[in-house]
């Protein structure tokens, strides 16, 4: 079936990096525009960033910009976001999420993975 | 850019019908149409049940229905039911390649 399985989450210390990936399964991967959204706890969803199809095109939230990179691997099915410079209001399950239109971009999200917490902590 | 303003809480006995806000800005709701709204049960990712302003996904039910006025949209439950118990968050595409969500409105079935 459909569905996305992120992975990498954990804890880590301020300043520190931490690599979290999304495998894709179920649907053409390479059709879909893809996001990292996050919620720390208690607390409301966050867009952090998203890429085009083919990873030509990235954006990022004001939040994470020089500090995380977001990249897909259309032949392995998954997706990628490289966090650096952890600090502490990063702590959040960071969920991996895919746009609701073929090759389109409306910036509404139909499909989720269960999410992986990330930990900023010394 | 600040999040979009959603009431913290909603309610509604069970038939009954809730409806909750979502106000941006020129910037964001009042400029596009790709409002989204998302339901949240405790512990589970978000499952979306509203884009584009009033389009419902297949597989949600038609007791769920969206709307815009403005810079605010709105999220109406008719016909209450238990299961609908959970946290519900707008999200407007917001130019500039940037996507907002509201606070989360809590709405409990009494």
């Amino acid at each position: 079936q459909v569905q996305l399985v992120e992975s990498g989450g954990g804890l880590v210390k301020p300043g520190g990096s931490l690599r979290l990936s999304c495998a894709a399964s179920g649907f053409t991967f390479s059709d879909y525009y893809m996001y990292w959204i996050r919620q720390a706890p208690g607390k409301g969803l966050e867009w952090v960033s998203y890429t085009s199809t083919s990873g030509s095109t990235i954006h990022y939230a004001d939040s994470v910009t020089g500090r995380f990179t977001i990249s897909r691997d259309n032949a392995k099915n998954s997706l990628y976001l490289q966090m650096n410079s952890l600090r502490a209001d990063d702590t959040a399950v960071y969920y991996c999420a895919r746009e609701s239109v073929i090759r389109g971009l409306i910036s509404a999200f139909d499909i989720w993975g269960q999410g992986t917490m990330v930990t900023v902590s010394s | 850019q600040s999040a979009l303003t959603q009431p913290p809480s909603a309610s509604g006995s069970p038939g009954q019908s809730v409806t909750i806000s979502c106000t941006g800005t020129s910037s964001d709701i009042g400029s596009y149409n790709y409002v989204s709204w998302y339901q949240q049960h405790p512990g589970k990712a978000p499952k979306l049940m509203i884009s584009e302003v009033s389009k419902r996904p297949s597989g949600v039910p038609d007791r769920f229905s969206g709307s815009k006025s403005g810079n605010t949209a709105s999220l109406t439950v008719s016909g209450l039911q238990a299961e609908d118990e959970a946290d519900y968050y707008c999200s407007s595409y917001a130019g500039s390649n940037s996507v907002l969500f509201g606070g989360g409105t809590k709405l409990t079935v009494l």
